[in-house]
């Protein structure tokens, strides 16, 4: 298993501003994943962040929106950048192990409210 | 593509059992996932099956595969209040990448 620490686990935010979400993990694993959740809904994936490559982004999120990191097998960020009141949400990170069929584990999200 | 659908509320009584339903679309996946998130926390594993069996137990959970029908369920025997939660059913993607979530099934159990 894995343990995920997310920071902040919430803010509040101006539109127009930008906010950086850190994912910390306790142990090194080789793929990340950052998810939305929109109020009541499930679960969006946004992009899939393997240290040594670029993020690659899911259909309708960019990376000039959602800049991503991933300096090393522990951490990652997420950016939302210009925000808007529509991008009030949780934000999730995730990650795997070496099989990728097994399951994925989860920080506590950063409760986001855009203002 | 890949879909998870499940329906969206269950009420029960506490002691009853709940039974929450999933239906998937890739018949490729190899593990399929019950999650539970509890109000302002992230997702929990609760259990998994794997594509080749039937049936799964694990203390007060059953979880039952239908591979014909791509239907997937979660019975909670006994339900108790501190099982009200949202319940994801997830399915592991072909490639095995990507965990693709149904809407979640939000469980109300009455005292």
């Amino acid at each position: 298993s894995a343990v995920i620490s997310q920071k902040p686990s919430r803010d509040i935010c101006q539109r127009g501003t930008s906010l950086t979400i850190q994912c910390q993990v306790d142990s090194q694993v080789t793929m990340m994943f950052w998810y939305r959740q929109q109020p009541g809904q499930s679960l969006t994936l946004i992009a899939t962040a393997n240290q040594g490559s670029e993020a690659t982004y899911e259909s309708g999120f960019v990376i000039d929106k959602f800049p991503i990191s991933r300096p090393n097998l522990t951490f990652s960020t997420l950016t939302v950048s210009n925000m808007s009141p529509e991008d009030s949400s949780i934000y999730l990170c995730s990650v795997k192990g070496q099989d990728p069929n097994t399951e994925a584990f989860f920080g506590q999200g950063t409760r986001l409210t855009v203002v | 593509g890949e879909d998870v659908e499940q329906s969206l509320f269950l009420s029960v009584r506490e002691g009853d059992s709940s039974v929450i339903n999933c239906t998937y679309t890739d018949s490729s996946s190899t593990y399929l996932y019950w999650y539970k998130q509890e109000p302002g926390a992230g997702l929990q594993l609760l259990t998994y099956i794997f594509s080749n069996m039937d049936m799964k137990q694990d203390q007060r959970l059953t979880v039952l595969l239908n591979k014909k029908d791509k239907h997937l369920s979660l019975r909670i025997a006994d339900t108790q209040t501190g099982d009200s939660a949202i319940y994801f059913c997830a399915e592991v993607n072909t490639g095995g990448f990507k965990t693709i979530f149904g809407a979640g099934t939000r469980l109300f159990v009455k005292a």
